[in-house]
């Protein structure tokens, strides 16, 4: 059964930083992987997708990184802003008939101004 | 562009209550999915439809069930409701088919509180 892990659950940066959020996977047999944003209550948004067969996926000041094999995921975000506070959730899609996402319990980040 | 569209956003229901979510998917998108976020949970898949056939199942209780309609709309039908089944539902769809290529677009959500 597929696992995905985002650790820490919580970050608080300054404005201006570049930081880095994690996320792994236990079964590295998946078609794509897609980063999420969710603003408290509300819909998620669709950052970013990579597909297996992809290393890197990049919008704006986003970049996500994928290495498969070792399970590993990271959402890249440049001079982070107060506007970039939100819960960023990862899900992978595995292979198989299967397909639905599982999704990551979100890292809960704040900027500070 | 055109998203997906969720109603009601907002649902108040008793406990033993019955309820009806109603999920438009994107225009000319075939599969919707739909899933379930308890408060402080991540998403948990519940169920999906591709070309109005159920494709995938998940953690769907029993007293859920669901349907994908000849215009691709779907409804979840929740029945003798209870606590545990408030949560922010999300109705997602795509637009080739169950293939794990594709991209979920999520709608805003239904969030319901069972009282």
């Amino acid at each position: 059964k597929q696992e995905v892990t985002q650790i820490p659950a919580a970050l608080s940066v300054p404005e201006g930083e570049n930081l880095v959020l994690n996320c792994s996977f236990t079964d590295s047999a998946i078609y794509n992987l897609q980063w999420f944003r969710q603003d408290p209550g509300k819909g998620l948004t669709s950052l970013l997708l990579i597909q297996s067969s992809q290393r890197e996926q990049t919008s704006g000041r986003l970049n996500a990184s994928l290495d498969k094999s070792s399970g590993r995921s990271t959402l890249y975000i440049a001079a982070s802003q107060p506007g970039d506070s939100a819960t960023y959730l990862c899900a992978v899609r595995d292979t198989g008939a299967n397909s639905k996402l599982t999704f990551g319990k979100g890292i809960t980040l704040s900027v500070r101004p | 562009a055109a998203g997906v569209i969720q109603s009601p956003r907002h649902l108040i229901k008793e406990k033993r209550e019955t309820a009806t979510l109603k999920c438009y998917p994107i225009p000319r998108h075939d599969t919707v999915y739909w899933y379930q976020q308890g408060p402080g949970q991540d998403p948990q898949f519940l169920i999906s439809f591709y070309e109005k056939m159920q494709s995938d199942k998940g953690s769907i209780p029993d007293r859920f069930s669901a349907q994908q309609f000849s215009d691709y709309h779907s409804e979840l039908n929740m029945s003798s409701l209870e606590l545990g089944d408030s949560a922010l539902y999300f109705c997602a769809s795509s637009s080739i088919g169950p293939r794990p290529g594709d991209t979920q677009y999520f709608g805003p959500g239904t969030r319901l509180t069972v009282l």
